[in-house]
């Protein structure tokens, strides 16, 4: 079935490092990929999203392409603070019918200041 | 704000007792959602529903039933709670793949 597997956290980083964080999907059907972000106590929130091959999404500073040869699509920031400091789930949904969102088992990402 | 809301925050209840939690949406939205969201296995569909009445089990909806007789309001139910269903319950909406998501509810069952 539809899947999406998530590199597993949690991931502390010092404030102004590079992130990444891997994501990569089952490649069934033409899927729109998602990024969204939970911050502590809160409901999760839509962070970016890309819904065909090599769109890149971007909000917020971070960014992630949809590559459709390697079935991925990872998260970047060039610059993390501590404010981003949260869970991000990786999510797909395929396109047309009912469009069931699949998510990832989430990463959590802590920055030290 | 989003137009979501669920009720209560939290919940602290004892095993075998019936609990309900309340999503509300002001969006209009047709498809509602619930998860719960539980360490290493982050969120996992419990039941969804699709119009006024028209409801479908998620992947783990044994001891949870739903009911939406309008298009704001979907009820979860516990019929008879278990510590096993101590967990964090999200509502969710769409009208299409993007989902807005409640502030969540904090169940602990004792």
């Amino acid at each position: 079935g539809d899947s999406v597997t998530q590199m597993e956290g949690p991931v502390t980083l010092s404030e102004e490092a590079f992130l990444t964080i891997n994501c990569t999907y089952t490649a069934t059907g033409y899927p729109s990929l998602f990024w969204y972000v939970q911050y502590p106590g809160e409901g999760l929130q839509l962070l970016l999203k890309a819904t065909k091959a090599d769109d890149k999404g971007s909000n917020k500073g971070f960014e992630a392409t949809y590559r459709k040869e390697t079935t991925s699509f990872h998260l970047e920031k060039g610059s993390v603070q501590v404010s981003d400091s949260a869970v991000y789930f990786c999510a797909r949904a395929n396109s047309g019918g009912y469009q069931k969102v699949t998510f990832g088992t989430g990463t959590k990402l802590q920055v030290i200041p | 704000d989003a137009g979501i809301t669920q009720s209560p925050r939290h919940k602290v209840t004892e095993t075998g007792t019936p609990v309900t939690l309340r999503c509300h949406q002001t969006e209009n939205h047709r498809y509602m959602y619930w998860y719960r969201q539980d360490p290493g296995h982050g969120l996992r569909l419990i039941h969804y529903s699709y119009g006024v009445k028209d409801t479908d089990k998620g992947e783990v909806s044994d001891g949870y039933s739903v009911s939406r007789s309008k298009t704001e309001d979907f009820l979860l139910t516990l019929e008879s709670a278990t510590s096993s269903q101590t967990s964090v319950y999200f509502c969710a909406i769409s009208e299409s793949t993007l989902y807005t998501f409640g502030s969540g509810t904090r169940l602990t069952v004792v």
